[in-house]
């Protein structure tokens, strides 16, 4: 069965960072690109970054370049998130998914998520 | 306020045909494909429709996807008391990121 489980969240003050982590079975993990996606409460979905299977290429929402990098370990079936300056708006669940990511131009991508996992909580206040 | 525009509910009774529109531009629908989500209450999103209109295994044929120039549509024929959820379409735009639409609620009524 294909799996993803989140872990690391955590309540955090504005500024601080925190690392999120999420192991994948099932699957061949390295055919796939990975991302997160995240929900504040009572929001929408909000795309926040994707790796590819090799971890050669990375993609971040603007909302979050420059303060998170995303990363993967394929000897550990694992993708992390680190997170920096964390703001009051990061506040949300946040889900691990697997992406489909198919290239359609030098500048043009098409990016869809297959496999969710159930998230994990992130809660910046001070 | 999302790029991609979609109502923010819509409501039907049991059997009937519903359809969740998704309004976007020439930097994102109008050049690519188009994915759909379902989440219900409480639970992570699914992918529902990809490439405008295929269906992952597992997915009911009750469920289909269109595409016409800058908008999508997700059909709902055959409506269900367990389609009650929210719905959002998703794809990427030449500001080089995935963008979601707002979301749609349904309710079965």
């Amino acid at each position: 069965e294909v799996q993803l489980l989140e872990a690391g969240g955590g309540f955090v003050q504005p500024g601080g960072s925190l690392r999120l982590s999420c192991a994948a079975s099932g699957f061949t993990y390295t055919n796939f690109a990975m991302g997160w996606v995240r929900q504040a409460p009572r929001k929408g979905l909000e795309w926040i970054s994707a790796i590819s299977g090799n971890g050669v290429n990375t993609h971040y929402a603007d909302s979050v370049r420059g303060r998170f990098t995303i990363s993967r370990d394929n000897s550990k079936n694992t993708v992390s998130l680190q997170m920096h300056s964390l703001r009051g708006d990061d506040t949300a669940l946040y889900y691990c998914a697997r992406t489909l990511i198919r290239q359609l131009s030098p500048t043009s991508y098409y990016f869809y998520m297959d496999v969710w996992g159930k998230g994990t909580t992130v809660t910046v206040s001070s | 306020q999302s790029v991609l525009t979609q109502p923010p509910s819509v409501s039907a009774t049991p059997g009937q045909k519903v359809t969740i529109s998704c309004s976007g531009g020439s930097s994102n629908i109008g050049n690519n494909f188009v994915s759909w989500y379902q989440q219900l209450p409480g639970t992570a999103p699914k992918l529902l429709i990809y490439d405008n209109n295929k269906r992952p295994s597992g997915i009911p044929d009750r469920f289909s996807g269109s595409k016409s120039g800058t908008s999508a549509t997700l059909a709902i024929t055959g409506l269900q008391t367990e389609d009650e959820a929210d719905y959002y379409c998703g794809t990427w735009d030449t500001s080089l990121s995935v963008l979601f639409g707002g979301g749609t609620k349904l309710t079965v009524l």
